[in-house]
C-alpha cells in the first residue's frame, strides 16, 4: 500500500502559484496519482490524476517526475477560495486482485491570505 | 448527473440506538465506498464494494458496523448499537472502474450522545 506524505499546511497570499508536494516513496508501477480538493461540511472532490510527466486541465497542473516517488499540485494564482484540505491519492491500477488502494493521508491545508 | 446521494444529511441518536446511513451511487459507477471522517483520524475507508459486492472490510471497526449493497443504486452502512465514538462524518463515495476518480456525496454528519 503506496503511503503519502504531505506539508501538514501552507499559506499563501492571493495571485500567487502554490505548488504542493506529495511523496510516494513506494508507489506501483500499476498505480495512479489523484489529487482531491475538500472544503469544510463537503466531500472530497476531485481535482487531477496522473500517471507520469505532465498534466494540466482548467484548474491545476499535476507534475510527476520520471521515478515517480512523488508529485507537486501547481495551483495557478490562487485565491481566497482554494482555501481548502488537498488530498494526494496514490493507488486505483489494477492490481490483478480486483481491490483497490484508495487510502487517505492527512492532506495539506492550504490557508489563502488576502 | 444528480450525483453521489446521501440521507439523511444530519442524525443525531442517543447511545445504543440502531442508525441506518443510506447511499444513492451515481448510475452507471460499479464501486461504491464507504468513508468515515473524523479530526483525529482523517479520512477512514470502511468497505468498499465492486459490482454490489463486499470487496474489502477491513476498515470496519468492530462488529457493530454492517454494510449492504442489494443493487447497483443503493446500498446503507448500518451501526447497531451505536456509541458516542462513533459520531463522525459518513461519506460514501462511487466510481466508474480502475483509473477513474472517486465521486464524493455530502456526507452525514452522526451525533451519537
Amino acid at each position: 500500500l503506496a503511503k503519502t506524505t504531505q506539508p501538514i499546511s501552507m499559506d499563501s497570499y492571493e495571485g500567487q502559484e502554490v505548488n504542493i508536494t506529495c511523496s510516494h516513496n513506494n508507489i506501483a508501477t500499476n498505480d495512479y496519482i489523484t489529487w482531491y480538493q475538500q472544503f469544510p461540511s463537503q466531500g472530497p472532490r476531485f481535482i487531477i490524476q496522473g500517471y507520469k510527466t505532465k498534466v494540466t486541465n482548467e484548474v491545476a497542473s499535476l507534475f510527476i517526475p520520471a521515478d515517480r516517488k512523488s508529485s507537486t499540485l501547481s495551483l495557478p494564482r490562487v485565491s481566497l477560495s482554494d482555501t481548502a484540505v488537498y488530498y494526494c491519492l496514490v493507488g486505483d491500477g489494477d492490481s490483478g486482485a480486483g481491490s483497490y488502494q484508495l487510502t487517505f493521508g492527512k492532506g495539506t491545508k492550504l490557508s489563502v491570505i488576502p | 448527473d444528480a450525483g453521489v446521494i446521501q440521507s439523511p444529511r444530519h442524525e443525531v441518536t442517543e447511545m445504543g440506538q440502531e442508525v441506518t446511513l443510506r447511499c444513492k451511487p451515481i448510475s452507471g459507477h460499479n464501486s461504491l465506498f464507504w468513508y468515515r471522517q473524523t479530526m483525529m483520524r482523517g479520512l477512514e475507508l470502511l468497505i468498499y464494494f465492486n459490482n454490489n459486492v463486499p470487496i474489502d472490510d477491513s476498515g470496519m471497526p468492530e462488529d457493530r458496523f454492517s454494510a449492504k449493497m442489494p443493487n447497483a443504486s443503493f446500498s446503507t452502512l448500518k451501526i447497531q448499537p451505536s456509541e458516542p465514538r462513533d459520531s463522525a462524518v459518513y461519506f460514501c463515495a462511487s466510481k466508474r472502474g480502475f483509473n477513474s476518480p472517486l465521486h464524493f456525496g455530502n456526507g452525514t454528519r452522526l451525533t451519537v450522545t
